[in-house]
């Protein structure tokens, strides 16, 4: 089975510095996808970026931007110039079969 | 752009009682997942479906049943609630792409979710 593992429970930001959140994966699997989501305090699941197993080139959406290292199986979200409204939880997460399976999340906190 | 739609978005039952949660995917998706999140931990993959049939089964308890309709929503039921059973259930939707032969699941995008909370 696939495995995603966050290992920062918090992170703190201060507004307009750029933050990495860190996540590692552990699969066989020759072809993946890693999938990173944003949640707010209101709840909701936000779709922010896509890396394939098979894309040359790191992933940016915006102010996210994927640091993907295949060889050691990582894919931290880089988020640049914090904003106040960036303070949410994040979840990494890969695709297994038709599932998504979830790291633990990073609650990330953006200060003034 | 239209978003995946989930009812009711709270509900409130008792132990014992059943709930029927529904969901209606971005128009043209063809795939729906549930997932159930508990209080401070990640989602956990339920169901899906893809063209009206279950396509793959994650940690859904025997007493919950799903099903896709003709026209693409779906609805989840759960049957003899449980304490623990108290959640945030999304329902998300994706289309399915055919690469190489073989059927990969494009980005799954989550409606609000529906609290569900069991007294």
């Amino acid at each position: 089975a696939q495995k995603i593992t966050q290992t920062q429970p918090g992170m703190f930001v201060q507004e307009k510095e750029a933050v990495t959140l860190d996540c590692t994966y552990d699969t066989s699997d020759q072809s993946y996808g890693l999938f990173w989501y944003k949640q707010p305090s209101s709840g909701e699941m936000i779709f922010l970026i896509y890396q394939g197993s098979y894309d040359e080139q790191n992933a940016t959406e915006g102010r996210y931007s994927l640091n993907f290292q295949k060889a050691r199986k990582s894919a931290n979200l880089v988020i640049s110039a914090s904003q106040l409204g960036d303070s949410a939880m994040y979840f990494c997460a890969m695709r297994e079969g038709y599932a998504l399976n979830f790291g633990k999340g990073t609650s990330l906190l953006v200060t003034p | 752009a239209a978003g995946v739609i989930q009812s009711p978005r709270h509900l409130i039952k008792e132990k014992r009682e059943t709930a029927t949660l529904k969901c209606y995917p971005i128009p043209r998706h063809d795939t729906v997942y549930w997932y159930q999140q508990g209080p401070g931990q990640d989602p956990q993959f339920l169901i899906s479906f893809y063209e009206k049939m279950q396509s793959d089964k994650g940690s859904i308890p025997d007493r919950f049943s799903a099903q896709q309709f003709s026209d693409y929503h779906s609805e989840l039921n759960m049957s003899s609630l449980e304490l623990g059973d108290s959640a945030l259930y999304f329902c998300a939707s994706s289309l399915v792409n055919l690469a190489g032969g073989i059927l990969i699941t494009d980005t799954q995008y989550f409606g609000p979710g529906t609290r569900l909370t069991v007294l």
